[in-house]
């Protein structure tokens, strides 16, 4: 089953635009990370933002973590047409020994030059 | 190649086949895991390594699919008795944890595509 739900779907936006996806999920959590998929490739690690933060930074990339309302935000600013991909919150699940994640649906996200 | 790598990238089987997937991992990551993903969806997890010990399996895996982790280096999973719902891209990744509890992120190989016609 799924934990964690991406919103929205889809985005499509201009080259220097910012995109904002939304993550919610249902548990109590340890960490949260987010990754990018380019089409027919694997994921890749983008940030991991743990329970006890609320926001994390790395280059252009924004996380925020809202445990109250079990939700995250990612934001990537300044995008650029290699930024087009999908994007996955994963969760882990504190009862799971063995740090297994959860991931969403995703967020298709389309930057046009 | 310091990456997790997958073979082969895409298979194409007849149902009722038997199909290997293989994956060998970053080489200090001791923890492995296989997921399946299908079109639209996320990664939904089926297997875990940590070394050779196999620790934990979805209900998604069926007594059709059988997973291995020898010497705890190189994985293999195997699909007997193909069917078309098993048709899905078949993810492997490798963590290495870092310090702190639960502070690592997930190395994903490019996967192994699967379509069982």
């Amino acid at each position: 089953s799924q934990q964690g739900e991406e919103d929205p779907q889809a985005l499509s936006i201009q080259e220097g635009e910012n995109a904002t996806m939304n993550c919610s999920y249902k548990t109590s959590i340890n960490n949260l990370q987010w990754y990018r998929q380019n089409s027919g490739r694997g994921l890749v690690h983008l940030i991991l933002i743990r329970s006890n933060e609320r926001e994390k930074h790395s280059g252009r990339l924004r996380v925020t973590l809202d445990t109250s309302k079990k939700s995250s935000s990612l934001l990537i600013t300044a995008s650029r047409a290699a930024d087009t991909a999908s994007y996955f919150c994963a969760t882990d699940d504190p009862r799971s020994g063995y740090s297994t994640l959860t991931f969403g649906k995703g967020t298709m996200l389309l930057v046009s030059p | 190649d310091t990456g997790v790598s997958q073979d082969p990238r895409h298979k194409i089987t007849k149902r009722g086949q038997n199909v290997t997937f293989r994956c060998d991992p970053i080489s200090e990551h001791n923890r492995l895991y296989w997921y399946r993903q299908t079109l639209g969806q996320g990664p939904e997890f089926l297997t875990y390594f940590q070394n050779e010990a196999q620790l934990e399996k979805s209900r998604l895996l069926s007594d059709r699919f059988s997973a291995e982790r020898p010497k705890g280096s190189f994985s293999t999973l195997e699909i007997q008795r193909t069917e078309q719902g098993d048709s899905a891209m078949y993810l492997c990744a490798s963590v290495l944890p870092m310090q702190g509890v639960g502070d690592y992120g997930y190395t994903f190989g490019s996967g192994t595509r699967l379509t069982v016609v």
